[in-house]
């Protein structure tokens, strides 16, 4: 299996600007996971989804952040507008029960935004 | 919610030493903790876990213990080698829906 896919690896962009990154996860996972890193805050836990159904979306740092899973080998991550103070690496990562607790994650996406 | 506090933020070690990696936690509640490891330019990967009801857990050069008492955990790493420089970082959970990360260690593994 190839892991976890995330596109693109990088992307800049000008502030006010929509950015969507996607993530393919691997098959046979039944949740998905939308990570958000930097320096000042770590990892933080955006929203996750279960057999393609949001289940927590409080990470989510406000209504300019959206993230949808239309099937199970898909899910996009949608910043409308972009600020500067959205640049991070965004990582997507996923899960099945089978495995226990065992996260798979992505290698991110690095998001500058002037 | 759950907080997690890491120490060190930085750790510099030479080949061949011990380096130990802190963290406590708040919630009580949590029952599983995990540490990955995040080489440059990749995700976080699973090196161990451990789960509420074990004290200690070892796998090769890596072992973790977990203070349920003192809500504290650690990772140990014995005869460092250069390729275990990464950024480590601890997690607490009641399951990974809840996965609260700490705020990571560098370590760097000097020749």
């Amino acid at each position: 299996d190839a892991g976890v896919i995330q596109s693109p690896r990088h992307e800049v962009t000008e502030m006010g600007q929509e950015v969507t990154l996607r993530c393919k996860p691997i098959s046979g996972h039944d949740y998905l996971f939308w990570y958000r890193q930097t320096m000042m805050r770590g990892l933080e836990l955006l929203i996750y989804f279960n057999n393609n159904v949001p289940i927590d979306d409080s990470g989510m740092p406000e209504d300019r952040f959206s993230a949808k899973m239309p099937n199970a080998s898909f899910s996009t991550l949608k910043i409308q507008p972009s600020e500067p103070r959205d640049s991070a690496v965004y990582f997507c990562a996923s899960a099945v029960v089978g495995l226990g607790e065992k996260l798979f994650f992505g290698s991110g996406t690095q998001l500058s935004v002037l | 919610g759950e907080n997690v506090e890491q120490h060190p933020s930085t750790l510099s070690v030479q080949e061949g030493d011990s380096a130990v990696i802190k963290c406590t936690y708040s919630d009580s509640a949590s029952n599983y903790f995990p540490w990955y490891k995040q080489e440059l330019g990749k995700g976080p990967q699973l090196i161990i876990d451990i789960r509420s009801n074990v004290g200690e857990k070892k796998d090769q050069r890596i072992a973790v213990t977990l203070n349920k008492t003192a809500k504290h955990f650690s990772l140990h790493i014995t005869e460092t080698q250069p390729e275990d420089s990464a950024v480590y970082f601890c997690a607490a959970s009641v399951g990974y829906s809840t996965l609260t990360f700490g705020k990571g260690t560098m370590l760097l593994v000097s020749p």
